[in-house]
Protein backbone atom coordinates (compact mmCIF):
# COMPACT_ATOMS: atom_id res chain seq x y z
CA UNK A 1 0.00 0.00 0.00
CA UNK A 2 0.64 3.49 -1.03
CA UNK A 3 0.16 6.98 0.46
CA UNK A 4 0.85 10.32 -0.03
CA UNK A 5 0.23 13.44 2.96
CA UNK A 6 0.31 16.94 2.24
CA UNK A 7 0.13 18.59 5.89
CA UNK A 8 -0.77 21.87 5.09
CA UNK A 9 -3.80 23.33 3.85
CA UNK A 10 -2.62 26.56 2.29
CA UNK A 11 0.99 28.15 2.09
CA UNK A 12 0.92 32.27 2.11
CA UNK A 13 4.15 33.74 0.74
CA UNK A 14 4.94 37.16 -0.04
CA UNK A 15 6.38 37.40 -3.95
CA UNK A 16 10.29 37.04 -3.68
CA UNK A 17 10.28 34.83 -1.01
CA UNK A 18 11.21 31.08 -1.03
CA UNK A 19 8.53 29.06 -1.35
CA UNK A 20 7.99 25.16 0.30
CA UNK A 21 5.25 22.56 0.02
CA UNK A 22 5.23 19.75 1.90
CA UNK A 23 5.02 16.29 1.37
CA UNK A 24 5.39 13.01 2.94
CA UNK A 25 5.09 9.32 1.12
CA UNK A 26 4.65 5.79 2.98
CA UNK A 27 5.03 3.30 -0.31
CA UNK A 28 6.53 -0.25 -0.33
CA UNK A 29 9.16 -0.74 -2.59
CA UNK A 30 11.21 2.29 -4.71
CA UNK A 31 8.54 5.02 -4.53
CA UNK A 32 7.69 7.35 -7.71
CA UNK A 33 6.79 10.44 -6.42
CA UNK A 34 5.54 13.40 -8.49
CA UNK A 35 4.41 17.25 -8.23
CA UNK A 36 1.57 18.44 -10.02
CA UNK A 37 0.07 21.62 -10.18
CA UNK A 38 -3.62 22.80 -11.09
CA UNK A 39 -4.40 26.66 -11.88
CA UNK A 40 -7.89 27.47 -11.90
CA UNK A 41 -10.56 25.79 -14.22
CA UNK A 42 -7.67 23.97 -15.67
CA UNK A 43 -6.27 19.94 -15.70
CA UNK A 44 -3.53 19.16 -13.76
CA UNK A 45 0.03 19.80 -14.97
CA UNK A 46 3.06 17.51 -14.29
CA UNK A 47 5.62 19.75 -12.52
CA UNK A 48 8.89 17.03 -11.87
CA UNK A 49 8.91 13.19 -10.53
CA UNK A 50 11.51 11.52 -8.55
CA UNK A 51 12.09 7.95 -9.50
CA UNK A 52 15.86 7.49 -8.55
CA UNK A 53 18.93 8.80 -8.51
CA UNK A 54 20.00 12.62 -7.55
CA UNK A 55 18.09 13.73 -4.47
CA UNK A 56 17.32 17.20 -6.11
CA UNK A 57 15.12 16.99 -8.52
CA UNK A 58 14.47 20.09 -10.94
CA UNK A 59 11.33 20.44 -12.74
CA UNK A 60 9.30 23.06 -15.16
CA UNK A 61 8.71 26.74 -13.88
CA UNK A 62 11.60 26.90 -11.86
CA UNK A 63 10.59 24.31 -9.55
CA UNK A 64 13.01 21.91 -7.74
CA UNK A 65 12.24 19.20 -5.23
CA UNK A 66 13.87 17.58 -2.62
CA UNK A 67 13.73 13.77 -2.01
CA UNK A 68 14.69 12.74 1.81
CA UNK A 69 14.51 8.98 1.96
CA UNK A 70 15.35 9.36 5.74
CA UNK A 71 12.26 11.78 6.67
CA UNK A 72 10.09 10.19 3.95
CA UNK A 73 9.61 13.31 2.69
CA UNK A 74 9.63 15.07 -0.82
CA UNK A 75 8.53 18.75 -0.70
CA UNK A 76 8.25 21.09 -3.45
CA UNK A 77 10.78 24.34 -3.64
CA UNK A 78 10.79 27.19 -5.45
CA UNK A 79 13.51 30.11 -4.72
CA UNK A 80 11.65 33.20 -5.87
CA UNK A 81 7.44 33.01 -5.54
CA UNK A 82 5.86 34.96 -8.45
CA UNK A 83 2.22 35.81 -7.99
CA UNK A 84 1.90 33.60 -10.97
CA UNK A 85 2.49 30.53 -9.41
CA UNK A 86 -0.84 30.90 -7.09
CA UNK A 87 -2.27 27.70 -7.61
CA UNK A 88 -3.26 23.99 -6.26
CA UNK A 89 -0.26 21.98 -5.69
CA UNK A 90 -0.36 18.43 -5.27
CA UNK A 91 1.79 15.60 -4.40
CA UNK A 92 1.54 12.13 -5.90
CA UNK A 93 2.78 8.83 -5.58
CA UNK A 94 2.76 5.60 -8.30
CA UNK A 95 3.25 2.15 -7.60
CA UNK A 96 4.70 0.13 -10.53
CA UNK A 97 1.93 -0.08 -12.20
CA UNK A 98 1.67 4.01 -12.46
CA UNK A 99 -1.33 3.88 -10.62
CA UNK A 100 -0.95 7.67 -8.81
CA UNK A 101 -1.82 7.97 -5.20
CA UNK A 102 -2.80 11.72 -4.74
CA UNK A 103 -2.39 14.09 -1.51
CA UNK A 104 -5.36 16.50 -0.82
CA UNK A 105 -3.58 19.43 -2.06
CA UNK A 106 -1.79 22.49 -0.49
CA UNK A 107 -3.20 26.23 -1.86
CA UNK A 108 -0.44 28.63 -2.71
CA UNK A 109 -1.15 31.70 -2.33
CA UNK A 110 1.71 34.37 -3.71
CA UNK A 111 0.90 38.13 -2.37
CA UNK A 112 2.55 40.87 -4.21
CA UNK B 1 -1.16 18.07 -30.86
CA UNK B 2 -3.70 18.82 -28.48
CA UNK B 3 -3.02 16.28 -25.76
CA UNK B 4 -5.91 14.93 -23.84
CA UNK B 5 -9.56 16.97 -24.48
CA UNK B 6 -12.76 16.07 -22.93
CA UNK B 7 -16.05 17.00 -23.99
CA UNK B 8 -18.35 18.62 -22.38
CA UNK B 9 -16.43 20.88 -20.07
CA UNK B 10 -20.01 21.60 -17.72
CA UNK B 11 -23.24 19.43 -17.68
CA UNK B 12 -26.11 19.69 -15.16
CA UNK B 13 -28.15 16.08 -14.79
CA UNK B 14 -31.07 15.19 -12.96
CA UNK B 15 -30.93 12.54 -10.73
CA UNK B 16 -31.83 8.93 -12.26
CA UNK B 17 -30.39 10.40 -16.19
CA UNK B 18 -27.06 9.00 -17.89
CA UNK B 19 -24.44 10.52 -19.55
CA UNK B 20 -20.97 9.76 -20.97
CA UNK B 21 -17.94 11.91 -20.22
CA UNK B 22 -16.13 11.88 -23.93
CA UNK B 23 -12.26 11.58 -23.12
CA UNK B 24 -9.97 11.44 -26.07
CA UNK B 25 -5.89 11.48 -26.87
CA UNK B 26 -3.45 12.00 -29.35
CA UNK B 27 -0.70 11.11 -28.14
CA UNK B 28 -0.36 7.43 -28.59
CA UNK B 29 -0.44 6.51 -25.35
CA UNK B 30 -1.89 2.82 -24.60
CA UNK B 31 -2.53 3.92 -20.82
CA UNK B 32 -5.38 6.08 -19.75
CA UNK B 33 -7.53 6.87 -16.92
CA UNK B 34 -10.50 8.44 -15.58
CA UNK B 35 -10.10 10.61 -11.68
CA UNK B 36 -12.71 12.10 -9.88
CA UNK B 37 -12.04 15.47 -7.45
CA UNK B 38 -13.70 16.05 -4.87
CA UNK B 39 -12.90 19.57 -2.58
CA UNK B 40 -10.21 19.15 -0.44
CA UNK B 41 -10.26 15.20 -1.22
CA UNK B 42 -6.98 15.03 -3.79
CA UNK B 43 -7.87 13.34 -7.10
CA UNK B 44 -9.34 9.56 -7.13
CA UNK B 45 -9.22 6.90 -9.57
CA UNK B 46 -12.15 5.81 -10.54
CA UNK B 47 -11.47 3.26 -13.82
CA UNK B 48 -8.22 2.92 -15.85
CA UNK B 49 -7.18 0.91 -19.36
CA UNK B 50 -3.76 -0.26 -20.36
CA UNK B 51 -4.78 -0.38 -23.83
CA UNK B 52 -7.54 -1.30 -26.28
CA UNK B 53 -9.78 -3.64 -24.84
CA UNK B 54 -8.91 -4.02 -21.49
CA UNK B 55 -10.02 -2.12 -18.71
CA UNK B 56 -9.83 -2.17 -14.72
CA UNK B 57 -11.50 -0.48 -11.71
CA UNK B 58 -9.46 2.10 -9.51
CA UNK B 59 -10.66 3.21 -6.36
CA UNK B 60 -14.07 4.06 -6.69
CA UNK B 61 -15.90 2.59 -9.66
CA UNK B 62 -19.11 2.19 -8.62
CA UNK B 63 -21.88 4.14 -10.52
CA UNK B 64 -19.50 3.94 -13.84
CA UNK B 65 -18.57 2.05 -16.43
CA UNK B 66 -16.08 2.46 -19.40
CA UNK B 67 -15.00 0.99 -22.53
CA UNK B 68 -11.98 1.25 -24.40
CA UNK B 69 -12.53 0.44 -28.19
CA UNK B 70 -9.35 2.54 -29.99
CA UNK B 71 -6.42 3.96 -28.39
CA UNK B 72 -7.38 7.47 -28.63
CA UNK B 73 -10.57 7.25 -26.66
CA UNK B 74 -11.70 6.32 -22.99
CA UNK B 75 -15.46 7.64 -22.59
CA UNK B 76 -16.43 7.01 -18.97
CA UNK B 77 -20.09 6.75 -18.57
CA UNK B 78 -22.50 7.56 -16.01
CA UNK B 79 -25.96 5.38 -15.26
CA UNK B 80 -28.94 6.54 -12.77
CA UNK B 81 -26.62 9.79 -11.73
CA UNK B 82 -26.70 10.36 -8.31
CA UNK B 83 -25.85 13.46 -5.99
CA UNK B 84 -23.44 11.86 -4.54
CA UNK B 85 -21.63 11.77 -8.26
CA UNK B 86 -21.26 15.60 -8.31
CA UNK B 87 -17.41 16.53 -9.20
CA UNK B 88 -15.28 17.40 -11.61
CA UNK B 89 -13.88 14.24 -13.69
CA UNK B 90 -10.00 14.02 -15.08
CA UNK B 91 -9.09 12.11 -17.74
CA UNK B 92 -5.67 11.35 -18.02
CA UNK B 93 -3.26 9.51 -20.65
CA UNK B 94 0.49 8.19 -19.93
CA UNK B 95 3.31 6.51 -21.73
CA UNK B 96 3.11 3.06 -20.13
CA UNK B 97 1.96 1.93 -16.84
CA UNK B 98 5.44 1.88 -15.63
CA UNK B 99 5.60 3.84 -12.08
CA UNK B 100 8.36 6.77 -13.69
CA UNK B 101 5.93 8.00 -16.55
CA UNK B 102 3.99 11.03 -15.91
CA UNK B 103 0.32 10.87 -16.35
CA UNK B 104 -0.74 14.07 -18.88
CA UNK B 105 -4.53 15.62 -17.75
CA UNK B 106 -7.53 17.11 -20.23
CA UNK B 107 -9.19 20.80 -18.92
CA UNK B 108 -12.00 18.48 -16.96
CA UNK B 109 -15.73 18.08 -16.77
CA UNK B 110 -17.46 19.51 -14.36
CA UNK B 111 -20.90 17.55 -13.33
CA UNK B 112 -23.88 18.86 -11.05
CA UNK B 113 -26.51 16.74 -10.36
CA UNK B 114 -29.37 17.53 -9.26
Amino acid sequence: AQSVAQPEDQVNVAEGNPLTVKCTYSVSGNPYLFWYVQYPNRGLQFLLKYITGDNLVKGSYGFEAEFNKSQTSFHLKKPSALVSDSALYFCAGADSWGKLQFGAGTQVVVTP
Amino acid sequence: NAGVTQTPKFRILKIGQSMTLQCTQDMNHNYMYWYRQDPGMGLKLIYYSVGAGITDKGEVPNGYNVSRSTTEDFPLRLELAAPSQTSVYFCASSYSTSGGNAQYFGPGTRLLVL
